[in-house]
Parts: C-alpha cells; structure tokens; sequence
C-alpha cells in the first residue's frame, strides 16, 4: 500500500533553516510528483509547491520563491523540503502528498504524510 | 490565482442528517478539476472526491460532489460519526493550485 512517511517535530529559531523528509513506499517514487502543503495553526491548507522526483525540477508558489527548495533522494525514495530564514509566521504542519495522476500540470493530491510540525520562536 | 470561498464556515448536524457544503470560486475552475478532502485533527488530509465529482477509492457513496464553473457542492447524505471533521475544496486547473479555507461540520 502507498504510505509517505515524513520526519519528526522541529523546534527552530527565527532565521534558521528546517529540512523535512517524506519517505514513499508501495508505489514507484519517480512515477509521482510530490507536493507540499502547510497549515499555519487555526489556518486552512497553503499548496506551496511541486517537485518531480524523476528529474529533480520543481515548481514553488510565488510566496516561498527563493525561500524554499524541494529535493530527493531518489535511490531511497524520498523528498525533501527545506525552508529558509525561517519566521514565526512559518510556524505550521507541514505536509508532503503523492500527485493523483502521473501527468503534467496540476493535480489533487491522492495519498498524503501524517505532517510534520514546525515550530519558530526564540 | 483563483480564490475559493467556502460555506458555510461551520455546519452543525446530527448523524443521519444531510449534509450539504458549498464551494464558490472566483473565476471558472477548468474542466471540472476540483477535489474536495476531509480533514481530521492530528491526521492526513483524506481525498474524498476529485474531477468535481468522482469519488476517489475506498470512499462511501454516502459522498457525492457536483457543479461545474464557479459553484461545486459537496454532499453527505447521511451522515456517520465518523464524518464530523473539517471539509476542504481544491481548485487544481489552473497553478497554483488553490485550497478554500474549510467547512468545520460539527455534532449538533
């Protein structure tokens, strides 16, 4: 069966960085792209970008351009997000989820991680 | 990008009772694509429904979706305990894909 399965709980300072994983298994890794979404506490879901696991590329929301980057390490099926100059406002779970469909262009997300919580302050 | 409002903000049923969410966008959601997940505290986000209207696997038929355009309607016809949690569209026609901010139903 298809799980994601993602990286503890963060505790960070404003300014520093956090690298969360999502480990896939059941499916073939490089078929699907991986998304990432978030929920600020109280806040519903935020889409902030793709990545596709074959070659690498990647799609950011225009909010985290140049403030995130979206990885694998395809020989151990994973993801990778990594988000910068982390602010308090960045405080949320974070979520990795398997593309529906292995197509181009924008899709539903069919299987999801169980989210990772990031927490910023001093 | 297109914006998704949902209504209402906080539904509260009994179990057994219909069920009936809206999702309205601010410009035409291309061929339908429009998903709809329900979403439990401490859990993953579960797809329900995908194409506007066809019900990803596993799900109970008791969940239906419909519209087209700028209006989609999800609906539970009765509803089981275990459906009380936050409901949420998705708009992914066109990038970036875009997600409304949730309908909380609630036991009454």
């Amino acid at each position: 069966q298809v799980q994601l399965v993602q990286s503890g709980a963060e505790v960070k300072e404003p300014g520093a960085s956090v690298k969360v994983s999502c480990e896939a298994s059941g499916y073939t890794f490089t078929n699907y792209d991986i998304y990432w979404v978030r929920q600020a506490t109280g806040q519903g879901l935020e889409w902030m970008g793709w990545m596709n696991p074959n070659s690498g590329n990647t799609g950011y929301v225009q909010k985290f351009q140049g403030r995130v980057a979206m990885t694998r390490d395809a020989s151990i099926s994973t993801a990778y997000m990594e988000l910068y100059s982390l602010r308090s406002d960045d405080t949320a779970v974070y979520y990795c989820a398997r593309k529906g469909v292995a197509v181009p262009g924008p899709y539903y997300s069919d299987y999801w991680g169980q989210g990772t919580l990031v927490a910023v302050s001093s | 990008e297109i914006v998704l409002r949902q209504s209402p903000g906080t539904l509260s049923l009994s179990p057994g009772e219909r069920a009936t969410l809206s999702c309205r966008a601010s410009q035409s959601v291309s061929s339908s694509n429009l998903a709809w997940y329900q979403h439990k505290s401490g859990q993953a986000p579960r797809l329900l429904i995908y194409g506007a209207s066809s019900r990803a696997t596993g799900i109970p038929d008791r969940f239906s979706g419909s519209g087209s355009g700028t209006d989609f309607t999800l609906t539970i016809s009765r509803l089981e305990p275990e459906d009380f949690a936050v409901y949420y569209c998705q708009q992914y026609g066109s990038s970036p894909p875009t997600f409304g901010q949730g309908t909380k139903l609630e036991i009454k």
